[in-house]
């Protein structure tokens, strides 16, 4: 059974403050492993899709890496309007389905 | 705009009276999916379907039915709401060729 867990479960930063966010995960072959972003009240919205181990990708202060057991969400000097719950999410290969297991997420809050 | 759409967006119900949540995208996609969200479980896959059709069972799919006639609608049907139904709704699409997964603002479901 496919599986992710996040942590830390909720994380306050100051403006400026980088730090990481951790999701470990166990698949049956990964086809890809997803990370989003989720306001309250909103949907999930697409940040980054890594597929194998040692890719990274970024988009302005936020970089996800990918290793065969975790992904890591760094934030560099967040800003307030970071403040979200980040979701981690994988799909198995071969499964016609392509039904996303998420991890119950991380809520960061940057504080001014 | 590219966007999936749902309607409504908030519901109150009771018990066993039927209900149906619209999901709508415009951008062609040929996947589309239900998911459920609940505190402490994370986004769990009700339905998929994969083109018109064309829809099979996601990991929770006791209580709810679907049906996919147009491309681009894909309406989530409770026959007999009961309050573990109670949940937050999300509907989500993507093309064939790619694994990412765009999501609707959500529908917020209480049955009493």
């Amino acid at each position: 059974e496919d599986q992710v867990t996040q942590s830390p479960e909720a994380l306050r930063l100051q403006e400026g403050e980088s730090s990481s966010l951790n999701c470990s995960y166990t698949v049956s072959g990964l086809r890809g492993l997803f990370w989003y972003r989720q306001d309250p009240g909103k949907g999930p919205e697409f940040l980054f899709t890594l597929y194998s181990a040692g890719e990274e990708k970024e988009k302005e202060r936020l970089k996800a890496t990918l290793t065969k057991k975790e992904s890591f969400l760094h934030i560099t000097a967040p800003k307030p309007e970071d403040s979200a719950t980040y979701l981690c999410a994988v799909q198995a290969r071969g499964t016609g389905r392509r039904a996303l297991t998420f991890g119950s997420g991380t809520r960061l809050q940057v504080q001014p | 705009e590219a966007q999936v759409t749902q309607n409504p967006r908030y519901l109150i119900t009771v018990t066993g009276k039927k209900l149906t949540v619209t999901c709508s995208q415009n951008m062609n996609h040929e996947y589309m999916s239900w998911y459920r969200q609940d505190p402490g479980l994370g986004l769990r896959q009700i339905y998929y379907s994969m083109n018109v059709e064309v829809t099979d069972k996601g990991d929770v799919p006791e209580g709810y039915k679907v049906s996919r006639k147009e491309k681009r609608n894909f309406p989530l049907i409770l026959e007999s709401p009961s309050p573990n139904q109670t949940s937050l709704y999300f509907c989500a699409s993507s093309l064939l060729g790619s694994e990412t997964q765009y999501f609707g603002p959500g529908t917020r479901l209480l049955v009493l």
